[in-house]
């Protein structure tokens, strides 16, 4: 089953308004989650790493003042885009970090949200 | 140079080929290696992990020659539902300490009937 919510799924909105992302860890005290963006037919780039209880670490050349993140708690990570404008248009996923022991070596596996879809208008 | 690098496709393969895919990265600090799968409009799945020795899961394999910076996947047995985008992932831990994941662009497969 799912092991990390997103909500909504898909939003559209009019251009200046802001649209914010949240992102659950359904069973898992994730004290450190991604947030991704996908453009149409390209990678999936990473935008900026959320740490519970301090600030979110974020990637050259993405704006903080514009992507706000918020992880106030294990759980959630939040992710806002204010003042959206259509070149913001895209799929929005997170993820979350969890030890797995695998059969021959232990590695972090990221788990995915299953993304949100935004279209500015 | 993009620090991991895929051919695109499109990999059009009738039912029951083997297809395989390639990538390199560039950065020899690179970690970990891993194969994503992608859907259309859905979110990246683990398909597996890539390991130095290579290793099989079922009708895929993966190989890392980590000397060529070097990553393949092979499908044996193609399926109607191996069509997706596999993503060629490659982790390091960042300036900050966390772990990152940087994706390769994906190359799209479709499997023919």
């Amino acid at each position: 089953g799912a092991v990390v919510s997103q909500h909504p799924s898909w939003v559209i909105c009019k251009s200046g308004t802001s649209v914010k992302i949240e992102c659950r860890s359904l069973d898992f005290q994730a004290t450190t989650m991604f947030w991704y963006r996908q453009f149409p037919k390209q990678s999936l780039m990473l935008m900026a790493t959320s740490n519970e209880g301090s600030k979110a670490t974020y990637e050259q050349g993405v704006e903080k003042d514009k992507f706000l993140i918020n992880h106030a708690s294990l759980t959630l990570s939040t992710l806002t885009v204010t003042s959206a404008h259509p070149e913001d248009s895209s799929f929005y996923i997170c993820s979350e970090v969890r030890p797995e022991l695998g059969t021959r070596v232990s590695y972090n596996e990221q788990f995915f949200g299953p993304g949100t879809r935004l279209t500015v208008l | 140079r993009k620090e991991v690098e895929q051919d695109p496709g499109p990999f059009n393969v009738p039912e029951g080929a083997t297809v395989a895919f390639n990538c390199t990265y560039s950065n020899s600090a690179s970690q970990s290696f891993f194969w994503y799968r992608q859907d259309c409009r859905k979110e990246p799945k683990l398909l597996m992990s890539v390991y130095s020795s290579g290793n099989e899961d079922g009708r895929f394999t993966a190989q890392l020659n980590r000397a060529s910076q070097y990553i393949s996947l092979l499908i044996r047995d193609s399926k109607l539902s191996d069509s997706a985008t596999y993503l060629c992932v490659v982790n390091r831990v960042s300036n900050f300490g966390n772990e990152k994941l940087t994706f390769g662009t994906g190359t799209r497969l479709t499997i023919i009937p």
